[in-house]
């Protein structure tokens, strides 16, 4: 159980266009989502909180009108990179808990590799 | 402020041998710990957690996790490490005060060799 999907696994596009990234609790339903960027050899960063219902809060140094966030019901929360550019390239993840305590482990999408041209 | 130190980029273990993957955090709070392992272009996948109770954790995959909170860490084990072992392991922590996020430490590579 506890099935996070996120799609597509790798996107490639030209600087300037928008990427739209969706994750997916397959069977169980989060209220809250997490996405992360991971570059090459480092670790995560948490770039923003989804709510469901709600606005996102963003983490410091993001952009939220770069990197907008949509949580329009309980299992799916979408991130749409817009106006790409080649340093928005990067693997982004999700994740969520399938129980609603906070000791409960997130789980993760497989991520999305983007690349800008 | 919560921060979480992986002090080696990389460890290399023989296959069959014991292997250790070192973790040592900051909170302010009481700690919870996690480990969690990443094969190429996955996402992450939980091994372990420790909360509360007996210091020793044993997680998925046969590994295991000390809590030792007077050095402050949470290192991984496991007695005999297979090939597919080999992996980015990452530990990460969150204090117990609220829904603060998960802080992830860098990263640790291990391989295991035949």
């Amino acid at each position: 159980g506890a099935v996070v999907s996120q799609h597509p696994s790798w996107v490639i596009c030209k600087s300037g266009t928008s990427v739209k990234i969706e994750c997916r609790s397959l069977d169980f339903q989060a209220t809250t989502m997490f996405w992360y960027r991971q570059f090459p050899k480092q670790s995560l960063m948490l770039m923003a909180t989804s709510n469901e219902g709600s606005k996102a809060t963003y983490e410091q140094g993001v952009e939220k009108d770069k990197f907008l966030i949509n949580h329009a019901s309980l299992t799916l929360s979408t991130l749409t990179v817009t106006s790409a550019h080649p340093e928005d390239s990067s693997f982004y993840i999700c994740s969520a808990r399938a129980e609603s305590s906070y000791n409960s482990p997130l789980h993760f999408g497989n991520g999305t590799r983007l690349t800008v041209t | 402020a919560q921060s979480v130190a992986q002090p080696e980029d990389q460890v290399n273990v023989a296959e069959g041998n014991p292997l250790t993957v070192k973790c040592t955090y900051s909170v302010s709070g009481n700690p919870y710990l996690f480990w969690y392992v990443q094969y190429p272009n996955r996402g992450l996948q939980f091994l372990l957690k420790y909360i509360t109770g007996d210091n020793l954790v044993k997680g998925s995959y046969g590994f295991e996790a000390e809590f030792n909170k007077s050095q402050t860490s949470f290192h991984l084990k496991k007695p005999s490490a297979l090939v597919s072992d080999s992996a980015l392991y990452f530990c990460a922590v969150r204090d117990n005060s609220g829904n603060t996020p998960l802080v992830f430490g860098k990263g640790t590579r291990l391989s295991v060799i035949a």
